[in-house]
This record gives C-alpha cells, sequence and structure tokens, in this order.
C-alpha cells in the first residue's frame, strides 16, 4: 500500500515558467487537499477536493490550479511560477466522513528563481 | 477566523526526560485538536488527536490535554528518545469542515543522547 505518492521530491523553475506537481492516494480517499510549508508558518491550505469533479479554494490558492478527475489523482498546477512560490509542497488525503486524520505525502520541495 | 499559536518553536532536551508543547487556539468553535511529527524529509504524519468532548488522551509515552475553557491544548511526550526529534505541529479544526483545518507554526524538538 503505497499512500500519498508525490512528484517530483525536488524541482528548480524559472521565474514565468508553468509546472504540474503530480500527487495520487490508492487508499480510496474522497477528500484531497494541496499545503504548502514555508517556515515559521506551519501549513496553509492552497486547495482541496471532496470527490471528483468538486474543488474548493483553501486559504492561500492564489496563483494555483487544481482539478480532479479521478478518486486518485490531484495535481496541483503552477500557471506561472513567482520567487514567492517558493516552499515545500504536501498533498494530503482523508476519508470523506467525518474522520479528521489527514495522510500526507513526502513533499516536493520546489525553488523558483 | 481561527488562528492557533504553538509554543516554545524550539525545544532540546536530554534523552529521558519530558517534553510539553503547548498550543492556544482562538475560535471556540473547533472541536478537533490533532498533533503531527515530521520527520526531517518526511510528511507529517498524525501521532495523537482529541476532541473537544474529552480532556485528556493517552498513548503509551505520548499524552494531550485539551482546556477548552482557556482554549489550549497541550502534547506532553515522557521518556524521550532520539527518535522522537522532529518538528512536531498541533492543528485545530471543526470536524466535517476541511477547509478550516488550522496548523501552529511548529516546535523544532531535539533529543540529546
Amino acid at each position: 500500500n503505497a499512500g500519498v505518492t508525490q512528484t517530483p521530491k525536488f524541482q528548480v523553475l524559472k521565474t514565468g515558467q508553468s509546472m504540474t506537481l503530480q500527487c495520487a492516494q490508492d487508499m480510496n480517499h474522497e477528500y484531497m487537499s494541496w499545503y504548502r510549508q514555508d517556515p515559521g508558518m506551519g501549513l496553509r491550505l492552497i486547495h482541496y477536493s471532496v470527490g471528483a469533479g468538486i474543488t474548493d479554494q483553501g486559504e492561500v490558492p492564489n496563483g494555483y490550479n487544481v482539478s480532479r478527475s479521478t478518486t486518485e489523482d490531484f495535481p496541483l498546477r503552477l500557471l506561472s511560477a513567482a520567487p514567492s512560490q517558493t516552499s515545500v509542497y504536501f498533498c494530503a488525503s482523508s476519508y470523506w466522513t467525518g474522520d479528521e486524520k489527514l495522510f500526507f505525502g513526502s513533499g516536493t520541495q520546489l525553488s523558483v528563481l | 477566523g481561527e488562528n492557533v499559536e504553538q509554543h516554545p518553536s524550539t525545544l532540546s532536551v536530554q534523552e529521558g526526560d519530558s517534553a510539553v508543547i503547548k498550543c492556544t487556539y482562538s475560535d471556540s468553535a473547533s472541536n478537533y485538536f490533532p498533533w503531527y511529527k515530521q520527520e526531517l524529509g518526511k510528511g507529517p504524519q498524525l501521532i495523537i488527536d482529541i476532541r473537544s468532548n474529552v480532556g485528556e488522551k493517552k498513548d503509551q509515552r505520548i499524552a494531550v490535554t485539551l482546556n477548552k475553557t482557556a482554549k489550549h491544548f497541550s502534547l506532553h511526550i515522557t521518556e524521550t528518545q532520539p527518535e522522537d526529534s522532529a518538528v512536531y505541529f498541533c492543528a485545530a479544526s471543526i470536524i466535517g469542515s476541511y477547509d478550516k483545518v488550522i496548523f501552529g507554526p511548529g516546535t523544532s524538538l531535539s533529543v540529546i543522547p
């Protein structure tokens, strides 16, 4: 059982470039989400989804897009990367039954130059 | 909105001693308080959680206490071991409201052998 898988682990972009961070889970979780982790600021919610075809914004959604075409996958797209998006990104998933336990992937460290 | 503060930001203890991390929250509607442990290079992992109808919960060397009146909750680790060294995050949320999980800024715990 792989859990939550994120790719790539590391990425360096130039300002203005676009890219997609991949996230897949094999636990049949309905809820999936993306967080960014910055020093001294904990984890902040970017976007989340409660099922295929349903997405919504979190606390810091600007500059990011998501889609959820299948239960398993929840990619995060950076349309035009900015240095302010340098961060560590985590994907998380959970059952949508009131059980709040989040399962996190191992993260993607992104640097935007 | 909810705000979660966490103290201390760094903590060093001798192996075998106890460690205590404290968090405060602002939204009295919050009713679920998880703690996550993040080891170097990995994603956060849930270690213990508590709901607002319980004042204390214990799991082997780890315990969490909740004071709803004062809006604070704490993580207690007894008989610390080097493998307890990690970053610990507290969070506060409203059960069923996945967009309202607010994390504290984290505590870096070092256990000195």
